[in-house]
């Protein structure tokens, strides 16, 4: 069974930094691409970042570029969001998510909240 | 980038009703993906690739479309289908989601 469980979410203050993991079970997980998908409170789905199965690419949204950075250890089968300097706007349910036909699997979600 | 636009915002149907919910890109894409979301839960995978139904789909579920023009289709509406659908596109990034739609049982 896949599983995806992401951790490191909390209150953090406008500016400070935080960073995310999401632990991989049940699959292949060097042979997939990974995502990092967040919801604000009472919103819609977004889109963060993205990762290719090697880690040799990764991708943005504009937003968030030069600010998050997404990474994963093969050998452990964990996915990373390094968040720097985070904005209110930040502030939101972070789900990690992979497939082969689309976000196929997604994790429970960890909040993450920016606020003074 | 391309964005999807999703209508309606909100529907109400009453159970065996027929409901379709549309998505329209900005630009054309190659397939849409749905997603099915209930209050504090995760999103699940409803549909791909367009047409196909996710794994437990119930099968009076149904997508189609092409282009830039797609929709998911309930044949006979049933209380437990109440719940936000999603769409989105694989077909460049940034990728994007639709506004969402809430279906709601009258």
């Amino acid at each position: 069974e896949v599983q995806l469980v992401e951790s490191g979410g909390g209150l953090v203050q406008p500016g400070r930094s935080l960073k995310l993991s999401c632990a991989a079970s049940g699959f292949t997980f060097s042979n997939y691409g990974m995502h990092w998908i967040r919801q604000a409170p009472t919103k819609g789905l977004e889109w963060v970042a993205s990762i290719s199965p090697s880690g040799g690419s990764t991708y943005y949204r504009d937003s968030v570029k030069g600010r998050f950075t997404i990474s994963r250890d093969n050998a452990k089968s964990t996915l990373y969001l390094q968040m720097d300097s985070l904005r209110s706007e930040d502030t939101a349910t972070y789900y990690c998510a992979t497939g082969a036909y689309g976000f196929d699997y997604w994790g429970q979600g960890v909040m993450v909240t920016v606020s003074s | 980038e391309i964005v999807l636009t999703q209508s309606p915002t909100t529907i109400a149907a009453s159970p065996g009703e027929k409901v379709t919910i549309t998505c329209r890109a900005s630009s054309s894409v190659s397939y849409m993906y749905w997603y099915q979301q209930k209050p504090g839960a995760s999103p699940k995978p409803w549909i791909y690739d367009t047409s196909k139904l996710a794994s437990g789909v119930p099968n009076r579920f149904s997508g189609s479309g092409s282009g830039t023009s797609y929709s998911l289709t309930i044949n006979t509406m049933e209380t437990e289908d109440a719940a936000t659908y999603y769409c989105q596109q694989w077909s460049s990034t940034p990728l994007t989601f639709g506004s969402g739609t809430k279906l709601e049982i009258k």
